[in-house]
């Protein structure tokens, strides 16, 4: 059974960084594309970042480009996202998210919430 | 750079039939594959249909995926509405075949 499970969310001032990491089970992760995606309060889903399975393609939304960084250790099964240089607007649930699993199924975590706030 | 508009919400009656419709604004709607997530509350999406009209394993035949070229739209059609079914829809397809572009979402309400 595939299981993503993200932890590392809390309460983080304006300007201070923060690393999510995503830990996967029940597939064989180092062969699978994964995604970061977040929702605001009350609002819809918005993707974050695109890792590779070898984690040599990575791709950025405009609003998090130079302060998000993606990578992922394919020996610990673990996905990561470093955030830096939070803003207010960063307030999310943020998900990673399998994509394209056998056959071709997109699996999400529960979620981990980040809230920036002075 | 494209985007995918749903409706704000809709509402059926148990055991009736529903459409959610996602709109693309540029390029073919199927030059992408759509796929299709539940979202109820305060839990996290899942699956509900991708590549345009596939269910994947455990998902009732009760709900289905399209797409039209016609409209440049895609299409989840939900039947024999169930109260379980109340939920947050949302579509999703590729830009240059890799970024999630994802529709606001529809609130669906099964009164």
């Amino acid at each position: 059974e595939v299981q993503l499970v993200e932890s590392g969310g809390g309460l983080v001032q304006p300007g201070g960084s923060l690393r999510l990491s995503c830990a996967a089970s029940g597939f064989t992760f180092s062969s699978y594309e994964m995604n970061w995606v977040r929702q605001a309060p009350g609002k819809g889903l918005e993707w974050v970042s695109y890792i590779s399975s070898s984690g040599s393609t990575i791709y950025y939304a405009d609003s998090v480009k130079g302060r998000f960084t993606i990578s992922r250790d394919n020996a610990k099964n673990s996905l990561y996202l470093q955030m830096n240089s939070l803003r207010a607007e960063d307030t999310a649930v943020y998900y990673c998210a399998l994509v394209c699993y056998i056959p071709c199924v997109d699996y999400w975590g529960q979620g981990t919430l980040v809230t920036v706030s002075s | 750079n494209f985007m995918l508009t749903q409706p704000h919400s809709v509402s059926e009656s148990p055991g009736k039939t529903v459409t959610i419709s996602c709109t693309r604004s540029s390029g073919s709607i199927a030059s992408n594959y759509v796929q299709w997530y539940q979202q109820r509350p305060g839990s996290s999406p899942t699956t509900v249909i991708y590549e345009d009209n596939q269910r994947p394993s455990g998902v009732p035949d009760r709900f289905s995926g399209s797409i039209d070229s016609s409209s440049n739209s895609a299409s989840l059609t939900i039947s024999g509405l169930k109260t379980e079914d109340e939920a947050d829809y949302y579509c999703q397809s590729y830009d240059s075949s890799i970024y999630w572009v994802f529709g606001g979402g529809t609130k669906l309400t099964v009164l």
